[in-house]
């Protein structure tokens, strides 16, 4: 298996500009976590999936956030609008059965 | 959530074996430890979980006493290589998902 695959791996874009991540998690994995960090957060948890079904979206900022998983094998995380404060990397990471995550190689994301 | 504290940070050499602990003394009865490494520009990676006692992989061991409200992850003889951020996480396998600002370990030649 490739791994949990993200996409793009570098995103640049000006404030108020709608962006969108990607992530495509393991196969067979139930499980499908966002998360965020930076220097000052560290790593923060946004939302995660089970089933596709959103479980748990405390973590997700305000609304200029959402996240959706139409499948079992897609999800995106969206800012619209973004702002210059957004900027981190962002991870998506799966799981089977709530055991060891595996991370993607995250989205470095940077709101000018 | 258990909430958990570990060092900010270590330093240790080569050939070094590194023993990093962590408290969590509100650890609940369905509660895992979980420890996670994470490299510069690099999402975390899985190294470690258990429960009770001592678990121990091709990677590192896990040592739990019996009161469970600490853990220690031990990485025999480090290399260069072994210089990342160290988190340690705890909940229940609803839960165990929260990362603290984790253990920076410098392993120095």
């Amino acid at each position: 298996d490739a791994g949990v695959i993200q996409s793009p791996r570098h995103e640049v874009t000006e404030m108020g500009q709608e962006v969108t991540l990607r992530c495509k998690p393991i196969s067979g994995h139930d499980y499908l976590f966002w998360y965020r960090q930076t220097m000052m957060r560290g790593l923060e948890l946004l939302i995660y999936f089970n089933n596709n079904v959103p479980i748990d979206d405390s973590g997700m900022p305000e609304d200029r956030f959402s996240a959706k998983m139409p499948n079992a094998s897609f999800s995106t995380l969206k800012i619209q609008p973004s702002e210059p404060r957004d900027s981190a990397v962002y991870f998506c990471a799966s799981a089977l059965a709530l055991h060891e995550q595996f991370f993607g190689p995250g989205t470095r994301l940077t709101v000018l | 959530l258990a909430k958990t504290t570990q060092p900010i940070s270590m330093d240790s050499y080569e050939g070094q074996e590194v023993n990093i602990t962590c408290s969590h003394n509100n650890i609940a009865t369905n509660d895992y430890i979980t420890w996670y490494q994470q490299f510069p520009s690099q999402g975390p990676r899985f190294i470690i979980q258990g429960y009770k006692t001592k678990v121990t992989n091709e990677v590192a061991s896990l040592f739990i006493p019996a009161d469970r409200k600490s853990s220690t992850l031990s990485l025999p003889r480090v290399s260069l290589s072994d210089t990342a951020v160290y988190y340690c996480l705890v909940g229940d396998h609803g839960q165990n998902f929260v990362f603290g600002p984790g253990t920076r370990l410098s392993v120095l030649p």
